[in-house]
């Protein structure tokens, strides 16, 4: 199994619609939980961070962390053409010497005008 | 605030060769992680360095090393390149040690040949 797992998609939305990614990670003891957004040939870019379990909204976006289910996604409202990427969920696993981040692979969205 | 930069951003070796790649953290960033990024295995974790210390390493082969200077400036460091080198190297900056919330810069394309 692996440590931080997305259905890699592409996952196809029309304009407008709402787009919800998902994502589930393996070590109960995971404390951080990120969402990153990467363009085709750019660097990942930090969109959310959400810590504790519930929903954390930003704008259009919104973080939802269940921790008992191991369980962590991203919604993106109204969604638009220019959200069309790849989205990245990185969890924090803890090891000996310290925590090192783990991305999945990452969710392909595609957003129909 | 000045973003994170890399030097070189794209790098042409041959097999056998070594190579020394560069990051610059957001000022009063004192953490700098290191990632592999291949279409094939995703973004995958080689190593974080705070305060000029390594705090926490990927599994990946001694040929990869780094280190961080005084300033937070880290680099890189890949020997007896192999052709499965090829790939965008990714550092990523934060204020906190342990991954916490990350700032990528726009990553070094190294092709191996």
């Amino acid at each position: 199994q692996k440590e931080v797992e997305q259905n890699s998609g592409p996952l196809s939305v029309p304009e407008g619609a709402i787009a919800s990614l998902n994502c589930t990670y393996s070590d109960r003891v995971s404390q951080s939980f990120f969402w990153y957004r990467q363009y085709s040939g750019k660097s990942p870019e930090l969109i959310m961070s959400i810590y504790s379990n519930g929903d954390k909204e930003d704008g259009r976006f919104t973080a939802q962390l269940n921790k008992a289910s191991q369980y962590v996604s991203l919604l993106i409202r109204d969604s638009q053409p220019s959200d069309s990427a790849t989205y990245l969920c990185a969890v924090n696993i803890g090891r000996t010497g310290g925590f090192k981040t783990i991305f999945g692979a990452g969710t392909r969205l595609f957003v129909k005008a | 605030k000045a973003g994170v930069t890399q030097t070189p951003r794209y790098l042409i070796k041959t097999r056998g060769q070594q190579v020394t790649l560069s990051c610059s953290p957001i000022s009063g960033h004192r953490s700098v992680s290191w990632y592999q990024q291949t279409p094939g295995q995703g973004l995958q974790f080689l190593f974080e360095y705070f305060s000029e210390t390594q705090r926490n390493k990927g599994n990946f082969p001694g040929r990869f090393s780094g280190r961080q200077f005084s300033n937070s400036r880290s680099e890189m460091n890949v020997s007896t390149l192999e052709l499965g080198d090829s790939a965008l190297y990714l550092c990523a900056s934060s204020s906190l040690a342990g991954g916490n919330e990350q700032y990528f810069g726009p990553g070094t394309r190294l092709t191996v040949t």
